[in-house]
């Protein structure tokens, strides 16, 4: 089951402005990634924090995490067309049967137009 | 080779069909995934193999058979398939199992688009 919820579910931006995507869960997790998509094909691993860190960047990118409000963001800093994609933020649960294993969110599509 | 590559890249069959998809890794992964992908949807876990044994199977229907034949291969078989099974199919790996501390990243192939008529 999805325990994940992006917002929002599309982004339409214009180059150079930054996009802010929000990713909410319900449970404990060990850490939580982002993940983008271009259109239909396979996944690319942006970032990861762990459930003890509070923010990390890596170029253009800045995660956050709010463990005590199970919620995390990603800004894109002066984005590029090349930026358009589908992002996924994905929960390593903390607990259960299914520990630690990849549980995705429904995604924010995102528009950068030139 | 930090690369996870999958054929067919896209495949169609009919319902009485039996075929077979492949992914392939040679990075010394000891865990490697399926996941199915419907359009607009996020992926969903379909199996989890760790060191070569299947370890989890997220209640998918006997009609996908997964099959891990060494460390570096990883096929799922397909047996009467219906319409409703039609997506894109994902192998992805990761260097430990997830959920034993070791948590990192997952490495996804390019997928494979299966459509059942």
């Amino acid at each position: 089951s999805q325990q994940g919820e992006e917002d929002p579910q599309a982004l339409s931006i214009q180059e150079g402005e930054n996009a802010t995507m929000n990713c909410s869960y319900k449970t404990s997790i060990n850490n939580l990634q982002w993940y983008r998509q271009n259109s239909g094909r396979g996944l690319v691993h942006l970032i990861l924090i762990r459930s003890n860190e509070r923010e990390k960047h890596s170029g253009r990118l800045r995660v956050t995490l709010d463990t005590s409000k199970k919620s995390s963001s990603l800004l894109i800093t002066a984005s590029r067309a090349a930026d358009t994609a589908s992002y996924f933020c994905a929960t390593a649960l903390a607990y259960g049967g299914s520990q630690g294993n990849l549980i995705f969110g429904k995604g924010t599509k995102l528009s950068v137009k030139p | 080779d930090t690369e996870v590559t999958q054929t067919p890249k896209h495949l169609v069959m009919g319902m009485t069909n039996k075929k077979s998809l492949k992914c392939e890794q040679h990075m010394g992964h000891r865990a490697m995934y399926w996941y199915k992908q419907k359009a607009k949807k996020p992926p969903e876990l379909m199996f989890v193999y760790s060191y070569e044994k299947l370890s989890i199977n997220e209640s998918v229907p006997s009609r996908f058979s997964p099959e891990c034949p060494n460390s570096s291969l990883l096929n799922l078989h397909l047996h009467a398939l219906q319409p409703e099974d039609s997506a894109l199919y994902l192998c992805a790996s990761s260097q430990e199992p997830m959920g034993q501390g070791l948590d990192g990243e997952q490495f996804f192939g390019p997928g494979t688009r299966l459509t059942v008529l």
